[in-house]
C-alpha cells in the first residue's frame, strides 16, 4: 500500500494570503488529522476528520479549517496568512481514529 | 489543565545501553498513550500506543513502554539501543471521553554514542 501523502512538499506565501494543503491517507483510511509543528510550539493537534465529518478540532483560530472528500482525501486551508503561520504541517490517518498511526512527510509551509 | 511532561530534553547513550524515556501526563479522563519517533530520513512514526488492557505494551523496533496509572507516566524503554535509535522522540495523550484531543509532549532527543 502507498504511504500518506501530502501535496505540496514546499511552499513560499505572503503574509495576508491563504494556502491549501492536500492529503491523501492510505487506502482504506478514514480517519485523517493534522498537526503543525514549530520549534516554539512543537506538535500540535489541529483537526481530526472521520468519513468527511470534524470529530475534532484544536486550539487554533477560525483561520485554519479543512474538509474531508468522500475518497478521505483532506485539505487544510489557512486564510489570512501571518507569519507566525510557517511551519512543518503534518497529516497522518489511521482506519478507524483513535490517534495518528501513520504521517506523510509534511508541507513545509514558509509565509513571509 | 491537561498537560503532557517529558522532562528530559537530551538523552545520549552508548550504543549497547539500555534506555528509558520519561513521560508524565496530566489528564482528567483516562488516556489514550502514543510514543512516536521522528527522524530527518523516516518522519514522525508510532512506536506504540496503549489504550486500555495490558499496562506493558510492546511496539517496533524492539521498543516497549509501561503505563503506570498511580505514577501518571508512560516510560518508553528499549533494552539495547542501536545507533540507528538516535533521534527525537515524543509523547502523547488523547482523551478516551468527551472530544477526542490530542497534547503532545516537547520531546527528547536521543543521541546515541558509538
Amino acid at each position: 500500500k502507498a504511504g500518506v501523502t501530502q501535496t505540496p512538499r514546499y511552499l513560499i506565501k505572503t503574509r495576508g494570503q491563504q494556502v491549501t494543503l492536500s492529503c491523501s491517507p492510505i487506502s482504506g483510511h478514514r480517519s485523517v488529522s493534522w498537526y503543525q509543528q514549530t520549534p516554539g510550539q512543537g506538535l500540535q493537534f489541529l483537526f481530526e476528520y472521520f468519513s468527511e465529518t470534524q470529530r475534532n478540532k484544536g486550539n487554533f483560530p477560525g483561520r485554519f479549517s479543512g474538509r474531508q472528500f468522500s475518497n478521505s482525501r483532506s485539505e487544510m486551508n489557512v486564510s489570512t496568512l501571518e507569519l507566525g503561520d510557517s511551519a512543518l504541517y503534518l497529516c497522518a490517518s489511521s482506519e478507524a481514529g483513535g490517534g495518528a498511526e501513520y504521517f506523510g512527510p509534511g508541507t513545509r509551509l514558509t509565509v513571509t | 489543565a491537561q498537560s503532557v511532561t517529558q522532562p528530559d530534553i537530551h538523552i545520549t547513550v552508548s550504543e549497547g545501553a539500555s534506555l528509558e524515556l520519561r513521560c508524565n501526563y496530566s489528564y482528567g479522563a483516562t488516556p489514550y498513550l502514543f510514543w512516536y519517533v521522528q527522524s530527518p530520513g523516516q518522519g514522525l512514526q508510532l512506536l506504540l500506543k496503549y489504550f486500555s488492557g495490558d499496562t506493558l505494551v510492546q511496539g517496533i523496533k524492539g521498543f516497549e513502554a509501561e503505563f503506570k496509572r498511580s505514577q501518571s507516566s508512560f516510560n518508553l524503554r528499549k533494552p539495547s539501543v542501536h545507533w540507528s535509535d538516535a533521534a527525537e522522540y515524543f509523547c502523547a495523550v488523547g482523551s478516551t471521553s468527551g472530544t477526542y484531543k490530542y497534547i503532545f509532549g516537547t520531546g527528547t532527543r536521543l543521541k546515541v554514542l558509538a
